[in-house]
């Protein structure tokens, strides 16, 4: 029972332009939602997160939007840069356990 | 300041044999997770730690699989015995209560099981 997809396993986009990584999730009790990079050989690392009562988060380059209704979010990133190649993950919680469910991740590469 | 730290990084072992992999958590964090990551399943939690008690361990796959946590800096997860679909990359990770739900992993331990 995956609770939180992401259907594409890879995007690959040029430097400059916008990558759109999306999730999708099925439990409507999820509160609080998070997007996570990882390197090769290293751990997640934390990159943004939205609360269920807002639908978009900015910060800086990367910005998270969120529709409820859909059970939907998405990951914006502008502009690509090839340093943010690596596999994104999106992640959900409820409440304050920090207890997180993982999508499969996406690979992105940005060309130069 | 000191993130998570994992030991062994990377770990061959033969089926049928014990593996131990240990996380030192960030000081401070009163929550440990255990992750494991596979290309079939993606990153899953095994278990997790609330103040040095096990608070929810129903990822852990089977009785072969078992974690403790004897102080606020320092866990294991034992595999034992164990065998070639246990290998994979298993993370620890930990937070503080009341910094929102980001947890902080570790880089990771390498297991392979031959």
């Amino acid at each position: 029972d995956q609770q939180v997809k992401q259907n594409s396993p890879s995007l690959s986009v040029q430097e400059g332009r916008i990558s759109i990584l999306n999730c999708d999730y099925t439990n409507s009790m999820f509160d609080y939602f998070l997007w996570y990079k990882k390197y090769p050989a290293e751990g997640p690392t934390f990159l943004i997160s939205i609360s269920s009562i807002k639908d978009k988060n900015e910060d800086g380059r990367f910005t998270v939007f969120l529709n409820k209704s859909a059970k939907h979010l998405s990951l914006h990133i502008v502009p690509s840069q090839p340093g943010d190649s690596a596999v994104y993950f999106c992640a959900a919680s409820v409440g304050n356990t920090g207890k997180l469910i993982f999508g499969q991740g996406t690979t992105l590469q940005v060309k130069p | 300041d000191a993130g998570v730290i994992q030991s062994p990084r990377h770990e061959v072992t033969e089926m049928g044999q014990e593996v131990t992999l240990r996380c030192k958590p960030i000081s401070g964090h009163d929550y440990l997770f255990w992750y494991r990551q596979t290309m079939m399943r993606g990153l899953e939690l095994l278990i997790y730690f609330n103040n040095n008690v096990p608070i929810d361990d129903s990822g852990m796959p089977e009785d072969r699989f078992s974690a403790k946590m004897p102080n606020a800096s320092f866990s294991t997860l034992k595999i034992q015995p164990s065998e070639p679909r246990d290998s994979a990359v298993y993370f620890c990770a930990s937070r503080v209560q009341g910094a929102g739900n980001t947890i902080y992993f570790g880089e990771g331990s390498w297991l392979t099981v031959v």
